[in-house]
């Protein structure tokens, strides 16, 4: 089945302590991207990668990391987490930007006390 | 900056009935619009998409319309069913990035 498979589904953790979301896709894509989901603002971008070791800034990239090693996977890093990078967070992929439409993983709902 | 704005929340519709989103944009240069429905749980799902050169694109019981002039799109549902229940971003694609709107919540009476 084609899908992007992110881990964990839920996690609480505390302030400082470093922290790896993993994001994984099965269907060859290129384009791999994080997004973060607020109440009221939407999904909004944090990273983007156009291809293996292509990665660029989204709209809120401050306090985040991410890495592309392999075409399948992308993980996103958070070196010291605060309580306002508490947020639903959406992994995506595709075979590019344009009319392509975005396959999303199911999310991990982060908590940061 | 929400260069992609949904102003409604939320939408209640009968079930049979038409439901209507709507989607703003401010940024000319976007080239693909799209859809995409979210369930409680679960990951956005790709809906529908419309070119920017095109004014229409149906599929199905969905059809997206396009109006540059007036950086304004919409979904139409016809007809609505309690299935369709879920949120509905808009969103904007140009360059290498996707903007998305803030969502509404469609609700399908039976």
């Amino acid at each position: 089945e084609a899908q992007v498979t992110q881990n964990p589904r839920y996690l609480i953790t505390v302030t400082g302590k470093k922290l790896t979301v993993t994001c994984s896709q099965n269907m060859n894509h290129e384009y791999m991207s994080w997004y973060r989901q607020d109440p009221g603002l939407g999904l909004r971008q944090i990273y983007y990668s156009m291809n293996v070791e292509v990665t660029d800034k989204g709209d809120v990239p401050e306090g985040y990391k991410v890495s592309r090693k392999e075409k399948r996977n992308f993980p996103l890093i958070l070196e010291s987490p605060s309580p306002n990078q508490t947020s639903l967070y959406f992994c995506a992929s595709s075979f590019g930007t344009g009319g392509y439409g975005y396959t999303f993983g199911s999310g991990t709902r982060l908590t940061v006390v | 900056d929400q260069q992609v704005k949904q102003n409604s929340p939320s939408l209640s519709v009968q079930e049979g009935r038409i439901s209507i989103l709507n989607c703003d944009y401010t940024n000319s240069m976007f080239d693909y619009f799209l859809w995409y429905k979210k369930y409680p749980a679960e990951g956005p799902t790709f809906l529908i998409s419309i070119s920017s050169i095109k004014d229409k694109n149906e599929d199905g019981r969905f059809t997206v319309f396009l109006n540059k002039s007036a950086k304004h799109l919409s979904l139409h549902i016809v007809p609505s069913q309690p299935g369709d229940s879920a949120v509905y971003f808009c969103a904007a694609s140009g360059g290498n990035d996707m903007r998305f709107g803030a969502g509404t919540r469609l609700t399908v009476k039976p």
